[in-house]
């Protein structure tokens, strides 16, 4: 079936400016994972959804991040008034919920540029 | 800082050869994971190893565990020219309310294998 899409897959954009990356998820996958990659560094952990429950939000930088995600499935985060520090790779994984614990499928990610 | 830290940061090595890569954490955790990325994009799940495992095979992956020195080690046997990647250890801790699995990457190992 079809893996975790993520769009775009590159935006540049001006600093000062908002932005919206999108996630789409492997569908029936409960959990939904963002994480941010700068460049040649490991992953930094944003946020995740599970369900219905309140999202885990302990990873945000900053109040200038946000996350949503609609019904269940897909999952926009939203940068406002970005800076340069914000350039990195954007990458979205998601799960299946249960036991053992479930292996995370990773999209491509956005690479956002902020000039 | 980093919850897993590789080493090292970069190793070449020529095809045929073996390749291993440790990682090391802080926290105590429910599992240990090892991601594969090409060219700074998505990453892909490889290998997961729990807390109470000591070895895991998969393939040409030997992965081990050692939770009284919180340190990992992944051997990839054989190696060919296809498995230049970065590679990444991700620890589990366990701790996200509703189920989830929130991990903590390294910075990871870069491996190049030279024909």
């Amino acid at each position: 079936g079809a893996g975790v899409s993520q769009s775009p897959s590159n935006k540049v954009t001006e600093k000062g400016k908002d932005v919206e990356l999108r996630c789409d998820p492997i569908s029936g996958h409960t959990a939904l994972y963002w994480y941010r990659q700068s460049l040649g560094q490991g992953l930094e952990f944003l946020i995740y959804f599970q369900g219905n429950s309140a999202p885990d939000k302990s990873g945000l930088p900053s109040d200038r991040f946000s996350a949503e995600r609609t019904g269940g499935s897909v999952s926009t985060l939203t940068i406002q008034r970005t800076q340069q520090e914000d350039s990195a790779v954007y990458l979205c994984a998601s799960s299946r919920r249960g036991v053992p614990p479930a292996e995370q499928f990773f999209g491509p990610g956005t690479r956002l540029t902020v000039l | 800082s980093q919850q897993g830290e590789e080493d090292p940061q970069a190793l070449s090595i020529q095809e045929g050869e073996n390749a291993t890569m440790n990682c090391s954490y802080k926290t105590s955790i429910n599992n240990l994971q090892w991601y594969r990325q090409n060219s700074g994009r998505g990453l892909v799940h490889l290998i997961l190893i729990r807390s109470n495992e000591r070895e895991k095979h998969s393939g040409r992956l030997r992965v081990t565990l050692d939770t009284s020195k919180k340190s990992s080690s992944l051997l990839i046997t054989a190696s060919r020219a296809a498995d230049t990647a970065s590679y990444f250890c991700a620890t589990d801790a366990g701790k996200v309310t509703g189920g989830g699995n929130k991990l903590t990457f390294g910075t990871g190992t870069q491996l190049k294998v030279e024909l």
